[in-house]
């Protein structure tokens, strides 16, 4: 059984510049997480999604981040501009059952 | 609300000892744990999780966990370590019925010396 998928692994653009990260989940997940993780620190959830829905979003800087799940099933995280402090690895996780969160490999973004 | 305390940001410890990493939280209400591994460029991998019932958990690769609910604690444990068992371990913890946030603690770097 393939894991999350997340696309591109690795992105560096400079400040002010839009970045998209692509996830697909694991097939039948209809719960899928994006989430933040800081150098030195543990994962921060970004936004959850319940089939198409965003049901909690509270942590998603709304000015320039945004997130979609159309159909259900992969997702994209946008941000536009980039700014120096997005820096990080972005994680995206998918669950079947509320609890056990599997995650994908992350995109490590560096905004110069 | 609950959080998570890793005591320990680095353990570094010598190929097949054994190895203890501490886990602290706080919460008002009951709690699932979990503890996840991350290897370097690799996202996070499920070890082990505490829903209810017998408060010594085995995970895989040979770590085991004790919940401690006097104490708070959920520390995870291997008797022997390898040199493959280097990487990033992050404690984790969301209130118990329903969906709820996970919420992670810091991590501890866990290095193993030949």
């Amino acid at each position: 059984e393939a894991g999350v998928v997340q696309s591109p692994r690795y992105k560096i653009i400079e400040k002010k510049q839009p970045v998209a990260f692509w996830c697909n989940p694991i097939s039948g997940h209809n719960t899928l997480y994006w989430y933040l993780q800081n150098l030195g620190q543990g994962p921060e959830l970004l936004i959850r999604y319940e089939n198409e829905e965003a049901v909690d979003d509270s942590q998603l800087p709304k000015d320039r981040f945004s997130a979609e799940r159309l159909k259900g099933v992969d997702s994209t995280l946008k941000i536009q501009p980039a700014e120096l402090g997005d820096s990080a690895v972005y994680l995206c996780a998918s669950s079947l059952e509320h609890h056990e969160q599997y995650f994908g490999p992350g995109t490590r973004l560096t905004v110069t | 609300a609950q959080s998570v305390t890793q005591l320990d940001s680095q353990v570094p410890v010598f190929e097949e000892a054994p190895v203890e990493l501490r886990c602290n939280y706080s919460s008002s209400v009951s709690v699932y744990l979990f503890w996840y591994v991350q290897y370097p460029n690799q996202g996070l991998q499920l070890l082990l999780k505490y829903l209810s019932g017998s408060t010594l958990v085995k995970g895989i690769n040979g770590f085991e966990a004790e919940f401690n609910k006097s104490q708070t604690s959920f520390h995870l444990r291997k008797p022997s370590v390898h040199i493959s068992d280097t990487a990033e371990y992050f404690c984790a913890v969301t209130l118990s019925g329903g969906y709820n946030k996970l919420i992670f603690g810091a991590g501890t770097r866990l290095a193993v010396h030949p």
